[in-house]
This record gives C-alpha cells, structure tokens and sequence, in this order.
C-alpha cells in the first residue's frame, strides 16, 4: 500500500533528446508527489513537485505529468544535457494526520545523457 | 545542503561493534530523519525524529535506534552492525511548516560493514 514503483532502473539518451522516467503509486491517500535528483557523491535535492489538484507542472525543462485516476505520475526531461546525468527518485506523501512528512521514495533511475 | 553535516563521511567497522553516525544541521529545522540507500531500493526510512526527544520507527528500523537531545543533532546507531546494514546513510530535515515538504539530504555516510 506504501509502495512506489519506479521504472526504468536505468536510462540512456542522447544529447537533446527527451528523458522520462515514470512512477506508479497504490497509496491514494498520496498527495505530494517530489522528484528528487541525486549526483554522484551527493545528497539528493528536490527537483520538482507536484499536488494531485494538477494534471501537469513545468519547470524550465523539467515537467510532471499527473493521471490521478491511473495513480500515475513521470518526470520529463526535454533538450536533455549531460549536465543532467544523474540518479533520479520519485517519491510520494501523505501530507496530511501524522505523517509527520515522511516521504515514500520509488527505487531510483540512472540517466546517462551521452554528448 | 541546508547547513547539514554528516559525520564520519566514511567508516569501515567489523561486524558485532557499534556505530554511531551524526547529524547536525544549523537551519533549526523541526523534522529530521534518517535513511539508507541500497542499489535497487532507493532510499528507506530508518527513523524519524518530529522534535527533541520525539522519535519513531521508520520502514526499515530493526538493528537501528536514534537519540535526539537538540534540535540541531541526530543521531543513529547500529547497536551491533551486521553486513547487511552495508550502506550508504543519508540524514535529512524538514523546516516544520504546514505544506512544507522539501527535504534537505546531508551529504551521506558510507559504512562498510566487514
């Protein structure tokens, strides 16, 4: 029920191509819906987010598309650079009772953007 | 990294020994918590603290217990640390404000279990 489902584990692409990354949620009580990036060595930084009121949110190149009914939502990546080759992480929460923000973090996506 | 510091950076332990990994921030966050990351998993919740001395179990908490005396220190520990728990720590906060939810990740503890 607290699962999130993230594919693919990894990803390749060339240079200006478009990145996705897609994640599946059960929980419908989910309604905050991150993306974290993750660069070697680092700690991961929020990306983007996005509320189930929504259906999609852009920002630069980054968006999120969001189908409430399908509990579905994935990560875009338009004109991709090698600059964005990192380790990404879809993540979901209850935001609201006492769930004190914790987040339910999908199992990671490695994006190689090749020049 | 929000003002937050993790210490060691490294650690190679035996298994059976105690560890205890730190986590200090400076941006008087309310909520802190600490996860593991593992190839495969992404990242689980080991504990969450919501302030002093307020702590519970997260997803993955057995072999593991925290303390938290001041807001600006958590701390985890491996009572007796087995293979297993083989991993990569991250610590991370959260300001404490209602529709908030950014978490701020420490830059991680790699421990090697041998």
């Amino acid at each position: 029920q607290q699962q999130v489902k993230q594919s693919p584990q990894s990803l390749i692409v060339q240079k200006g191509g478009i990145s996705i990354i897609n994640c599946a949620y059960e929980n419908t009580a989910f309604d905050y819906f991150p993306w974290y990036q993750q660069f070697p060595g680092k700690g991961p930084a929020l990306l983007i987010a996005i509320r189930p009121d929504v259906s999609e949110k852009k920002e630069g190149r980054f968006t999120i598309s969001f189908n409430k009914s399908a509990k579905q939502f994935s990560l875009h990546i338009m004109d991709s650079q090698p600059g964005d080759s990192a380790t990404y992480f879809c993540a979901a929460l209850n935001a609201g009772g006492t769930s004190y923000g914790k987040l339910t973090f999908g199992q990671g996506t490695i994006l190689t953007v090749h020049p | 990294d929000a003002g937050i510091t993790q210490s060691p950076r490294h650690k190679v332990t035996e298994t059976g020994t105690p560890v205890t990994l730190r986590c200090h921030q400076t941006e008087n966050h309310r909520y802190m918590y600490w996860y593991r990351q593992d190839p495969g998993h992404g990242l689980r919740l080991i504990h969450y603290s919501y302030g002093v001395k307020d702590t519970d179990k997260g997803e993955v908490s057995d072999g593991y217990s925290v303390s938290r005396s001041k807001t600006e220190d958590f701390l985890l520990t491996l009572e007796s640390a087995t293979s297993s728990q083989t991993s990569v720590y991250f610590c991370a906060t959260r300001v404490g404000l209602a529709a908030a939810y950014e978490q701020y990740f420490g830059p991680g503890t790699r421990l090697t279990v041998t």
